[in-house]
């Protein structure tokens, strides 16, 4: 079956450090994978996405994430997290089939100063 | 301009009312959706239609009745409304259906409060 696994539910990081969140995907067929963001009482926002090509993606405000087939995962990152950044995170996953777009579950970001 | 426009964004009412959301796009696409965010923030799709056609209709309760006029708006209307349904409901737009490497585009979402 299809699916997206956050593994994190809620994370922490002070400003000004390093961040990753996980997300771990079971696909039949070759995934497109997205990242989207949710800001407190909005809606969700493109952060970056992976069709084919590059295994590493930039996107918006800084992220980047790196698609590795071996181990179905495609981690979001950033070198330096900024207050602004706190936010709910979802991973999903879709195909070239005609399937749905999957959502994980979220992460949930939290930045202290 | 705001691409994925829905109203309204804050909706309490009380059980058994019927309600409706209207979503717009400009973004000149072709599919549109409907997706429900629970008290979890888990986000499942609920209808999809990609020129004005139902597409995806997931396992939905009936009371649940999108109707799209044109291929730029997507409503949403609710009978009965019930204490379950209270949620954020999210309208999306793609340049084709999801699945087909498209990327879906958000609304702002509807937040639904059921008393």
């Amino acid at each position: 079956a299809q699916s997206v696994t956050q593994p994190d539910i809620h994370i922490t990081v002070s400003e000004g450090a390093s961040l990753e969140l996980r997300c771990n995907y079971s696909y039949g067929a070759t995934p497109y994978l997205f990242w989207y963001v949710q800001s407190p009482g909005q809606g969700l926002q493109l952060l970056l996405k992976y069709f084919s090509g590059d295994t590493l993606v930039q996107g918006i405000k800084g992220f980047e994430a790196e698609f590795k087939r071996s181990q179905s995962s495609f981690n979001l990152r950033k070198p330096s997290v900024h207050w602004s950044d706190a936010a709910e995170y979802f991973c999903a996953v879709g195909g070239n089939q005609g399937g749905k777009l999957i959502f994980g579950q979220g992460t949930e970001l939290s930045v202290k100063p | 301009d705001t691409a994925v426009s829905q109203t309204p964004k804050y909706l309490v009412t009380q059980m058994g009312n019927d309600k409706s959301i209207k979503c717009e796009q400009n973004l000149g696409h072709d599919t549109m959706y409907w997706y429900k965010q629970d008290s979890k923030k888990f986000l499942k799709i609920m209808f999809s239609y990609n020129n004005k056609e139902l597409i995806i209709n997931e396992t939905v309760p009936n009371r649940f009745s999108p109707k799209s006029p044109d291929k730029a708006h997507l409503n949403l209307h609710i009978n009965s409304l019930e204490l379950g349904d209270s949620a954020v409901y999210f309208c999306a737009s793609s340049q084709g259906p999801q699945g087909s490497g498209n990327t879906i585009y958000f609304g702002e979402g509807s937040w639904l409060t059921v008393v």
